[in-house]
């Protein structure tokens, strides 16, 4: 069974460009996660996406979004890149989950997203 | 403020002998907590996970114990081996829909042959 995937594995972009980082789910699982690490830094969650809503948000500027597609792949959108956002972005993937249950999140290998 | 915190960077055993990782927490709500391996150039990994209502998991050579009452897990690796190497992530969510999960820094394991 084929895990989380992400692509690209690395992008390189310029300060106040638009980057766009993809993630398919694992076979079957509905919701996606996308976190940051920044270097020093733990893992830090940026959203998370369920039946192609968004329905958490971490605490990061509105030019971090993204989208939940109908096959359950994700996108996750940065604009205006600052140096800061530098970082390595993972994607994870869970089975849906259902009132007072519990379901561990499986990451993919992520994106490392360097800003020149 | 950090709600998931592994305060030794590192922790160095002998092939064989038994790892033990800790991790504290300060928020009380936490009911869901994981424990996450990372290889180098790797997404992490999950190895196994607790829910409050417990206070053990055991899945092969690894054990999850759980001290609600002094907020403190720890996972248990028996026997320890060089494949062990990696750094660990401790990880905590809140019930209901909320979903997003708390990381701690991380500890690097070394087994030593």
């Amino acid at each position: 069974e084929a895990g989380v995937t992400q692509s690209p594995t690395h992008l390189i972009k310029t300060r106040g460009q638009q980057a766009t980082l993809r993630c398919s789910p694992i076979s079957g699982h509905t919701s996606v996660y996308w976190y940051q690490q920044a270097l020093g830094l733990g893992l830090q969650f940026l959203l998370w996406y369920d039946e192609g809503e968004e329905r958490n948000r971490g605490n990061f500027p509105p030019r971090f979004s993204g989208r939940q597609f109908p096959n359950y792949s994700s996108e996750l959108n940065v604009n205006a890149l600052e140096l800061e956002d530098s970082a390595l972005y993972l994607c994870a993937s869970s089975l849906r989950l259902l009132q007072g249950s519990n379901q561990p999140q499986h990451f993919g290998d992520g994106t490392r997203l360097s800003i020149l | 403020d950090q709600q998931v915190k592994q305060n030794s960077p590192s922790l160095s055993v002998q092939e064989g002998r038994i790892s033990i990782l800790n991790c504290d927490y300060t928020n009380s709500m936490f009911d869901y907590f994981l424990w996450y391996k990372k290889y180098p150039a790797e997404g992490p990994t999950f190895l196994i996970s607790i829910s409050s209502i417990k206070d053990k998991n055991e899945d092969g050579r690894f054990t999850v114990f759980l001290n609600k009452s002094a907020k403190h897990l720890s996972l248990h690796i028996v026997p320890s081996q060089p494949g062990d190497s990696a750094v660990y992530f401790c990880a905590a969510s809140e019930p209901g829909a909320n979903s997003k999960l708390t990381f701690g820094k991380g500890i690097t394991l070394s087994v030593r042959p």
